[in-house]
């Protein structure tokens, strides 16, 4: 079993709906919990941190659920510039350090 | 802005051949890392530096060596490239030592190498 799950994609969905990834650890001792966003031929980039309470940025919510170690992202009125790919990162200690394992990312589309 | 280069990015070399990636930062944080990158495998670490001659192994540091000589600077070398090694390369830095709380790391453009 993978570290990092993520469903591959792509969602392809129109500009103006809402859509939600989910993302599965396996890791029970993950202390950290980020969601990356990586556009076509670029590098990754973080998008926002995980919180348990959940989070907010403008149109986008990030859940974490520590029982069952999955956490999720909506993006609310998709954009066609949200068109990328949304990587899942998670961190532990290993290695003599802070080590982040990346999902294989989920891939959106947003069409008009 | 935060600042992470990459020597080149685009790359082809031949199999057997001695390869140098390089990477430098300008914000003098600590830690380095050289990930690569796949289809269906995402980003897997190959090597992690938290200072000036240091380095540590990740999940698949085969066929691949690394230099920390200055903080700055983090080099990822093949010593004898085989095709298994046709590749994103990305290079990433993250302030604080290796027990900070900083987790965001921040990547260079990356490097698209194919060996023949």
């Amino acid at each position: 079993r993978k570290e990092v799950e993520q469903d591959p994609g792509p969602f392809n969905v129109p500009e103006g709906a809402t859509v939600a990834f989910n993302c599965t650890y396996s890791n029970s001792a993950s202390q950290s919990f980020f969601w990356y966003r990586q556009d076509c031929r670029k590098e990754p980039k973080l998008l926002m941190s995980v919180y348990s309470s959940g989070n907010e940025d403008g149109r986008f919510t990030a859940q974490l659920n520590r029982a069952s170690q999955y956490i999720s992202l909506l993006i609310r009125d998709s954009k066609l510039s949200d068109s990328a790919t949304y990587l899942c990162v998670v961190t532990h200690w290993g290695g003599g350090g802070n080590k982040l394992t990346f999902g294989t990312g989920t891939q959106l589309k947003v069409e008009l | 802005d935060v600042k992470v280069t990459q020597s080149s990015r685009y790359l082809v070399k031949r199999t057997g051949e001695k390869v140098f990636l390089e990477c430098v930062q300008d914000m003098d944080h600590e830690n380095m890392f050289w990930y690569r990158q796949d289809p269906g495998l995402g980003l897997r670490l190959i090597y992690f530096s938290y200072d000036v001659k240091m380095k540590e192994k990740g999940d698949i540091p085969e066929g691949y060596s690394v230099s920390r000589e200055k903080k700055e600077r983090f080099s990822l070398i093949l010593e004898s490239a085989s095709t298994n090694q046709t590749s994103m390369y990305l290079c990433a830095m993250q302030r604080g030592g290796p027990r900070s709380s900083y987790n965001e790391q921040f990547f260079g453009p990356g490097t698209r190498l194919t060996v023949l």
